[in-house]
């Protein structure tokens, strides 16, 4: 699997739109990236995957650069909910790829 | 839909207990897994089953068994407590059709602490 790097920590202020970036400059053309997090001590959340092309949820948006090399997730009107651990993963689909690898992700505080 | 759930909650070993800890979920998923996450870290897989009757390991599963004889539990298994193996305990699943998709449900967790 591709390895992603994600900054440590980030803020935000509330209402604002936040922007969480993440390196993926080994990513393969069949992995696809996925955005989980984890608020508090809570089972991750699925947020949004995309592969090549821009993709919007009523979560978020995935922005991915032409060449997949990074991508940022954004989160349009950040609220205090939003305070969690943000994980960028690359995995390719399909039996066989069964792990999902987690790393330590990015810590985002929304400051009121 | 109860999605996936963990019983229990927190529990406390000692050294050399075995015990089980439980997941089910009610979404029809093929695909289940076990994770622990550490303290400051991200989680690791521990065990995963693809569905009935099918296991394989994960990174970390060196002092834990699973089995899958249905397609709604997976239990987690804990042969001989060591407190290597405090830790946070999650359990996922997802469904293995339709369009390529990774989208995992997790369970709220499981908190072990071995004395």
């Amino acid at each position: 699997d591709a390895k992603t790097t994600q900054p440590p920590s980030m803020d935000c202020a509330e209402g604002r739109a936040a922007n969480l970036p993440c390196n993926h400059s080994t990513i393969s053309g069949n992995e696809y990236v996925y955005w989980y997090r984890q608020i508090h001590s809570q089972g991750p959340q699925y947020i949004i995957h995309g592969l090549k092309n821009n993709e919007t949820n009523e979560m978020a948006s995935l922005i991915i650069t032409e060449d997949r090399k990074s991508s940022t997730l954004i989160l349009p009107h950040a609220t205090l909910r939003d305070t969690a651990v943000y994980y960028c993963i690359v995995r390719a689909t399909g039996f066989g790829n069964e792990k999902l690898t987690f790393g330590t992700g990015t810590r985002l505080t929304i400051i009121p | 839909n109860a999605g996936v759930t963990q019983t229990p909650k927190f529990q406390v070993l000692k050294t050399g207990q075995s015990m089980t800890l439980q997941c089910a979920q009610d979404m029809n998923h093929e695909y289940m897994s076990w994770y622990r996450q550490d303290p400051g870290m991200g989680l690791r897989l521990i065990h995963y089953s693809v569905g009935a009757g099918i296991t394989d390991q994960g990174e970390v599963p060196n002092g834990y068994n699973v089995s899958r004889s249905t397609t709604e539990d997976f239990p987690l298994r804990l042969l001989s407590a060591a407190p290597s193996q405090t830790s946070v305990y999650f359990c996922a699943s997802r469904t293995t059709s339709g369009l390529p998709s990774y989208e995992q449900y997790f369970g709220p967790g499981t908190r072990l602490t071995v004395t």
